[in-house]
């Protein structure tokens, strides 16, 4: 069973700044998904950027970038110009593709919380 | 507006007492699931379903049972809630077996409480 591991439970970042957000994974997949996802205090679960494996360029999304290090199973999230609504909590998310079971399920990481400093 | 709509946004209950927790989407979804997010742990999937009628365990099934009668219900019951069910649950779809053109939406979560 894959595994994804956030190692920061909590950063803290000045506004304006940039931040980036740890995740790993353990997999022996070669082609997979991989999400951020967003949930800040009204509890939304919301989509911040995703990427397929098989493509080397990382995703982009206006403030939100990824870096992804296939080789090394890394997939961290850079915030810049950081924002006081970006506080939240972040979670990384893989999934595997299908056919089979494991295709329909998301593995989500324990959760880094951000917290912005106006 | 499309959305995924849980209820009841909070629950306290006492152990052993029989609870349903609603999801119902309006957007034609085939695919829908519950999570349970615990401090640390993150969201870990309960039980999922493919389409009507068609419903598998995801990693933490023990305790909960789901039906699906109808495509944009797919309720989750506690048939004996224990304390350690106390969680934040989440209700999600997607249009089909999701992934980077089908994304999963989220309700907005049901704070669980088993005294």
């Amino acid at each position: 069973a894959q595994t994804v591991t956030q190692s920061q439970p909590e950063m803290s970042v000045q506004e304006a700044e940039t931040v980036t957000l740890s995740c790993t994974y353990d997999t022996s997949e070669s082609d997979y998904y991989l999400f951020w996802y967003k949930q800040p205090p009204s509890r939304q679960m919301i989509l911040v950027i995703r990427q397929e494996a098989y493509k080397q360029q990382n995703a982009t999304e206006n403030r939100f970038s990824v870096n992804f290090q296939k080789a090394a199973k890394s997939f961290s999230l850079k915030i810049s110009d950081s924002q006081l609504g970006d506080a939240a909590m972040y979670f990384c998310a893989y999934r595997s593709l299908p056919p089979g079971n494991a295709g329909n399920m998301l593995t989500f990481g324990g959760g880094t919380r951000l917290m912005v400093k106006p | 507006e499309a959305q995924v709509t849980q209820n009841p946004r909070y629950l306290i209950t006492v152990t052993g007492k029989k609870l349903t927790v609603t999801c119902s989407q309006n957007m034609n979804h085939e695919y829908m699931s519950w999570y349970r997010q615990d401090p640390g742990l993150g969201l870990r999937q309960i039980y999922y379903s493919m389409n009507v009628e068609v419903t598998d365990k995801g990693d933490v099934p023990e305790g909960y049972k789901v039906s699906r009668k109808e495509k944009r219900n797919f309720p989750l019951i506690l048939e004996s809630p224990s304390p350690n069910q106390t969680s934040l649950y989440f209700c999600a779809s997607s249009l089909g077996v999701f992934g980077l053109r089908s994304p999963l939406h989220f309700g907005n979560g049901t704070r669980l409480t088993v005294t």
